[in-house]
């Protein structure tokens, strides 16, 4: 079954504990992104990949880290959490060719709180 | 930069009545426009597209149409269910491919 998958699906923490959230998509995507969501504010985009080693920053990106080594995976990683980044952490990863993209798939989400 | 406004929630409707959401975006050039849908627990599911101006995506009994000239994608059904309650995002997709959403429409629809 093509699909995200993203763990842990729930995750409590304590201020400054690093912690990686991971992201791995089985359909060959190249562009991969992660976006956190908030009661009102909707969904913000955090990191984005256009593929393997390429990464940019997205509308909120500070206190967070992505790498992409391998196609398939996109974690998160953050360094130092506060209790501002506790929220739902959604991957997703779509298909691009030929300059085109052909929708997102998304993964489950992550509800992480920072204590 | 690029936005998406929709109407704020939640919208609470008995069954077998007629749905609308609102939804308008700015954007420089013509964004493809998108609904999703969250039921609760679960990540976002695409429902509907449209890529270009006057098109109209329709799925599951929901329908929207792209209309340029007054920038929105309304979303819209004629006769809900119960199980249609969920959150419902538009979003707008730009030329880097980043997906630009709404604050979200929470519905609830009664028995």
């Amino acid at each position: 079954e093509a699909q995200v998958t993203q763990n842990p699906r729930y995750l409590i923490t304590v201020t400054g504990k690093k912690l990686t959230v991971t992201c791995s998509q089985n359909m060959n995507h190249e562009y991969m992104s992660w976006y956190r969501q908030d009661p009102g504010l909707g969904l913000r985009q955090i990191y984005y990949s256009m593929n393997v080693e390429v990464t940019d920053k997205g509308d909120v990106p500070e206190g967070y880290k992505v790498s992409r080594k391998e196609k398939r995976n996109f974690p998160l990683i953050l360094e130092s959490p506060s209790p501002n980044q506790t929220s739902l952490y959604f991957c997703a990863s779509s298909l691009t060719r030929d300059g085109k993209n052909y929708g997102y798939t998304f993964g489950s989400g992550t509800r992480l709180t920072v204590v | 930069g690029n936005s998406v406004t929709q109407m704020e929630g939640p919208v609470t409707l008995s069954e077998e009545a007629f749905l609308t959401i609102n939804c308008t975006y700015t954007a420089t050039g013509y964004p493809s426009l998108f609904w999703y849908v969250q039921y609760p627990g679960e990540g976002l599911q695409l429902l509907l597209k449209a890529t270009k101006a006057d098109d109209k995506g329709s799925n599951k009994g929901f329908e929207a149409t792209y209309r340029k000239e007054t920038t929105s994608f309304h979303l819209e059904k004629g006769s809900v269910q119960v199980s249609d309650s969920a959150v419902y995002f538009c979003a707008s997709r730009d030329s880097s491919y980043k997906l630009i959403f709404g604050s979200g429409t929470r519905l609830l629809v009664r028995p």
